[in-house]
């Protein structure tokens, strides 16, 4: 069955960075572009960007775009996204989900990321 | 940024009862190319990452049961549960794909009346 499994809670000091995997599994790896959803408390979600898993091609949201960078391993099935200068409101559950034609049909369980000094 | 509003933001609707969610988009998101809406509905229950119910505004994902549907074109959606049962307690979303970024609505939280 397919599955989305992301790295567990990270606590990070404003400045510093983040990197947080989703290892998948189930299906094949290529065939499907992985999104990147960020969702601070009591929030609306917010969409970050995608990753073609067929040859890396990257699109990032503007609100993040110099600070956010996806990246896939092939071999290991797994995308990373990696947010650097962190600040108190990046305080947030982000999630990598699969893209289907139409919609976000798996997600990761989501990982909480708490900025704090 | 095409902007996704729902209304209402809350609702309580009784066992049994429909429920109806809204959504306007500021923009059209139907595609005229392939006549496809580019919206898709979500449930998100506490501690759960959200589920796809919708997509194409109206297509079912497998697995939802049949008393979910989505109805609408351009830039007016529905999201209608005809008869609400208990495990339908959450927040739903609808997003649009149609340009880039991919916005979301802020949300509908479903309680029982």
């Amino acid at each position: 069955q397919v599955q989305l499994v992301q790295s567990g809670a990270e606590v990070k000091k404003p400045g510093a960075s983040v990197k947080v995997s989703c290892k998948t599994s189930g299906y094949t790896f290529s065939d499907y572009a992985i999104q990147w959803v960020r969702q601070a408390p009591g929030q609306r979600l917010e969409w970050m960007g995608w990753i073609d898993t067929g040859n890396g091609n990257t699109k990032y949201s503007q609100r993040f775009q110099d600070r956010v960078t996806f990246t896939i391993d092939t071999s290991a099935n797994t995308a990373y996204m990696e947010l650097s200068g962190l600040r108190s409101e990046d305080t947030a559950v982000f999630y990598c989900a699969r893209e289907k034609r139409g919609g976000f049909d798996y997600w990761g369980q989501g990982t909480l990321v708490t900025v704090s000094s | 940024d095409i902007v996704m509003t729902q209304s209402p933001d809350s609702l309580a609707v009784s066992l049994g009862e429909r429920a109806t969610i809204n959504c306007k988009s500021s923009q059209s998101v139907l595609y005229s190319s392939n006549s496809k809406n580019y919206l898709a509905w979500y449930q998100q229950k506490p501690g759960q990452p959200p589920k796809l119910l919708i997509y194409w505004a109206s297509t079912r994902e497998p697995g939802v049961p049949d008393r979910f549907s989505g109805s609408g074109s351009g830039t007016d959606f529905t999201l209608t549960i005809s008869s609400l049962q208990a495990e339908d307690v959450a927040i739903y979303y609808c997003q649009q794909f149609y340009s880039s970024p991919a916005t979301f609505g802020q949300g509908t939280r479903l309680e029982i009346k």
